[in-house]
């Protein structure tokens, strides 16, 4: 049973344009989410994290949004480059040191 | 400061036959993980270590695979004997821990993976 969704395999944008990646959840328990990217050959690497008291985080051009009623999280790239095309990971981190992720989704940004 | 490093990058073995996976994670760093990718699906945890010891084991497929942590610095991953699925990327991830708050146990550096490949 996947705890951690994320239902578009991928997405495809415009150099300079918004970039949205989605990921829903089922368990109220984790205590922080997180967002990874990853290249080709690469293992991945930590991007942005949330806390499961907020709403929202920002890191210069990423925020993620975080909807505890929806059980819904939400990376926002703005504005999209060429260099970000890579594969984003979701992931929840329970306070017993476990990560759970997703099956990712393949960004393409369009130069 | 070397970043985790992993060996080999692929392996190709035959059903039956042993393969050992290592991981040598960032010096100092006290939470040692192991996960596996098959293609195309999530990033599936297999166990955690805290220096030498086992914390969380539960993703560990079945008794086929052995994980180590020799004196709490490298890792081995052995399985034996190999199946057909157990083919994907193999993953090691390490992290600082102890008492300095979430973020250094959560923000976890990955190695570029082990690609096993069992025909």
């Amino acid at each position: 049973d996947q705890q951690v969704k994320q239902n578009s395999p991928s997405l495809s944008v415009q150099e300079g344009r918004i970039s949205i990646l989605n990921c829903d959840y089922t368990n109220s328990m984790f205590d922080y989410f997180l967002w990874y990217k990853k290249y080709p050959a690469e293992g991945p690497t930590f991007l942005i994290s949330i806390s499961s008291i907020k709403d929202k985080n920002e890191d210069g051009r990423f925020t993620v949004f975080l909807n505890k009623s929806a059980k819904h999280l939400s990376l926002h790239i703005v504005p999209s480059q060429p260099g970000d095309s890579a594969v984003y990971f979701c992931a929840a981190y329970t306070g017993g040191f476990k990560t759970i992720f997703g099956a990712g989704t393949r960004l393409f940004v369009k130069a | 400061e070397a970043g985790v490093t992993q060996f080999p990058s692929h392996s190709v073995i035959e059903k039956g036959q042993t393969v050992t996976l290592r991981c040598d994670p960032i010096s100092g760093h006290d939470n040692l993980y192991w996960y596996r990718r098959v293609m195309g699906k999530e990033i599936k945890f297999l166990l955690h270590f805290v220096k030498e010891s086992k914390q969380d084991e539960s993703g560990m497929p079945n008794n086929r695979f052995l994980a180590e942590r020799t004196g709490g610095t490298y890792s081995t991953l052995k399985v034996q004997p190999a199946e057909l699925e157990d083919s994907g990327v193999y993953f090691c991830a390490s992290s600082q821990g102890g008492d300095r708050g979430p973020r250094y146990s959560y923000e976890q550096y990955f190695g570029p993976g082990t690609r096993l490949t069992v025909t």
